[in-house]
């Protein structure tokens, strides 16, 4: 059992360049989320999503867009980069009990 | 969102206890949560409690919830060098939808 699987785990990119980052997961869970890590201000979500097509505005969505095509995947979209988007990205998933979430091992982003 | 706080450091000797504290402003929520994310990974889930506890105790683990205050703690005892991580709290709702997660607290265990 995988889990939750991110790719990339590092990327560097030049200011104004676009990527996508891609998040599976294998236990069947409807909802899942994006979060970007700081230091000193935690986790900040940027989407998430509660079921296969569907998506949502967390605390920090500018400059990032989503898709959810798929139950098992959960892309997180930078169109133009900017270096206040460097930060560690990281998607997690639950349940339906929403007892525990499943972070991935997170993509380590540097925009220059 | 909603205000999740932690103090930034910590730092602890072999064998001492630890406690981290956290509050929180939304009295709501379901579940109060403790992760750990060691350098490098993903965060994982410690413990959890539900929020009309008032403790909770796991081997090594002893989670305080004070609902008046609105103030977690998690103890840890006999504190490790491998429990060096940093240490966050979060709030979540049996809804399933978001977590508010605290800003972290870095634990340096000191040999």
């Amino acid at each position: 059992n995988a889990g939750v699987t991110q790719t990339p785990k590092f990327r560097v990119l030049k200011t104004g360049q676009s990527m996508t980052l891609l998040c599976a997961q294998d236990m069947n869970h409807e909802y899942m989320y994006w979060y970007r890590q700081d230091p000193g201000m935690g986790l900040r979500l940027i989407h998430y999503s509660v079921g296969e097509g569907t998506t949502a505005k967390g605390e920090v969505p500018d400059g990032y867009n989503v898709s959810r095509l798929k139950k098992q995947n959960f892309l997180l979209g930078l169109e133009s980069a900017a270096p206040s988007q460097t930060s560690v990205y990281f998607c997690a998933s639950t349940g339906e009990l929403n007892t525990e979430a499943f972070f991935g091992q997170g993509t380590r982003l540097t925009v220059v | 969102g909603e205000d999740v706080e932690q103090s930034l450091f910590l730092s602890v000797r072999e064998g001492d206890s630890s406690v981290i504290n956290c509050t929180y402003t939304d009295s709501s929520s379901t579940y109060l949560y403790w992760y750990k994310q060691e350098p490098g990974a993903g965060l994982q889930l410690l413990t959890y409690i539900f929020s009309n506890m008032d403790m909770k105790q796991d081997q090594r683990l002893t989670v305080l919830l004070n609902k008046k205050d609105k103030h977690l703690s998690l103890r840890i005892a006999d504190t490790q060098t491998g429990d060096s991580a940093i240490y966050f709290c979060a709030e979540g709702w049996d809804t399933g939808n978001q977590f508010y997660f605290g800003t972290g607290t870095s634990l340096t265990v000191i040999p």
